[in-house]
């Protein structure tokens, strides 16, 4: 079975600080996709990234960097210098292939992320 | 381009009545489709998911109910809501072939709440 761990439930930052949402999964498949979302305060879920299982090179694009270590499972996602408008809830989430064309997607429980002015 | 549509936007009902929640994608055949709960505060839940017209797979034992009777139509049912069916009910679609291409697409989501 998949499992994604978001041990960090809210985090509160003074703008133009740098954070790191933290994401750590399980999974016993070779072959996986990670994701992180973002769902702002109207709710609907926007895609971020995806990262798959044989890709462990870190990403950087624009204040957004993810750092992805095979090593420890993790596979987290820091904001640098952030804004106001980064405040939303982040989730991570994990995909494998279960067959019959069928991925299965779990999320974590989801990082509350408040940037104060 | 891909878009999915899913409604109502915000859902009032009361408890015992039947509830439908319609979720439709354009622009791909054959997707994977998904139904998320999320409850107030918490993380998404699978409720259901569908690789193909007619097949549901159920992750949780609950009220509710899912059909898929057309390939881009995925249909999220309760008879009878319960007060703990209230929360966001979020519909997604994952293209149904190719390695690579897994990332999901979420609808704006349905705020139910049973009173």
């Amino acid at each position: 079975a998949q499992k994604v761990t978001q041990a960090q439930t809210e985090i509160s930052v003074v703008e133009k600080e740098d954070v790191t949402l933290d994401c750590v999964y399980e999974t016993r498949d070779t072959t996986y996709y990670l994701f992180w979302y973002k769902q702002p305060p109207s709710g609907e879920l926007v895609f971020l990234i995806r990262r798959n299982s044989f890709d462990e090179q870190n990403e950087i694009s624009g204040r957004y960097s993810w750092n992805f270590q095979k090593s420890t499972s993790s596979f987290n996602f820091t904001i640098t210098a952030s804004q106001v408008v980064d405040s939303a809830v982040y989730f991570c989430a994990l995909s494998v292939y279960s067959g019959a064309g069928s991925y299965q997607l779990t999320f974590g429980k989801g990082t509350k992320l408040s940037v104060i002015p | 381009s891909q878009t999915i549509h899913q409604w109502p936007a915000t859902l009032v009902q009361p408890v015992g009545s039947p509830l439908s929640l319609e979720c439709t994608v354009e622009g791909t055949s054959n997707p994977n489709l998904y139904w998320y709960r999320q409850a107030a505060g918490r993380g998404l839940q699978l409720l259901f998911y569908s690789v193909g017209i007619g097949q549901i797979s159920s992750e949780v034992p609950q009220n509710l109910s899912a059909s898929r009777p057309q390939d881009r139509q995925f249909i999220l049912s309760s008879k009878k809501l319960l007060l703990s069916d209230s929360g966001f009910y979020l519909c997604a679609w994952v293209r149904g072939q190719g390695l690579g291409n897994t990332e999901a697409f979420f609808g704006q989501g349905t705020r139910l709440t049973v009173v």
